[in-house]
């Protein structure tokens, strides 16, 4: 069975920095692309960053391009969130996905982490 | 960025009613498309892909149709479960966007 079990989620400061993992079990976890999608409270969902199953290629949204580093280590089948220099509108929960490609969907989601960015 | 539009953004209907959501691209995505379901407080699921294809252990009165710039996502016999927010979402090109949503609530 398909698992994704995310941390790290919690309440910070502006500016402040958070690191969201996602534990995966049930699937060979380095051939599938990853993905963290947020959803900010009351609102839609928002793709906001994908790696490969080699952790050689990543894609960023660009409200979070350069503050947002994503990352894996395979050999702890475990997806990562760098979440550096954060504003009030990166509050959200953020949902760990397998998949999340050009021509290929998210098929799997974790229950998400909430994040919330507050003075 | 590719804009997608939901209409309508909440619908009422009853339990055996057959209900249709349209999204809308802002551009040609062929038909990389995906439907998802979500319940209040839970993660979103994933119904649809390729437009038209049924993710497994989906039931078959979900259906999924159209390409290029309007598609449409039909609920054949609605049942107490499936009222949720749907959104459709294109995998055509970066940033992989999201539709506004469509809430499907009991009339």
């Amino acid at each position: 069975e398909v698992q994704l079990l995310e941390s790290g989620g919690g309440s910070v400061q502006p500016g402040g920095s958070l690191r969201l993992s996602c534990a995966a079990s049930g699937f060979t976890f380095r051939s599938y692309v990853m993905s963290w999608v947020r959803q900010a409270p009351g609102k839609g969902l928002e793709w906001v960053s994908s790696i490969s199953g080699s952790g050689g290629t990543t894609q960023y949204t660009d409200s979070v391009k350069g503050r947002f580093t994503v990352s894996r280590d395979n050999s702890k089948n475990t997806l990562y969130l760098q979440m550096n220099t954060l504003r009030a509108e990166d509050t959200a929960i953020y949902y760990c996905v397998r998949g999340l490609w050009l021509r290929f969907p998210a098929d799997y989601w974790g229950q998400g982490t909430p994040v919330t960015v507050s003075s | 960025d590719i804009q997608l539009t939901q209409s309508p953004s909440f619908l009422s209907a009853s339990v055996g009613d057959t209900v249709t959501i349209t999204c809308r691209a802002s551009q040609g995505i062929s038909s990389f498309l995906a439907w998802y379901q979500q319940k209040p407080g839970g993660a979103p699921k994933l119904l649809i892909y390729a437009a038209s294809t049924l993710q497994s252990g989906v039931p078959s009165r979900f259906s999924g149709s159209g390409s290029g710039t309007e598609f449409t996502l039909t609920i054949s016999s609605l049942q107490p479960e499936d009222f949720a927010t749907y959104y459709c979402q294109q995998l055509n090109s970066y940033p992989l966007t999201f539709g506004g949503g469509t809430k499907v609530d009991i009339k």
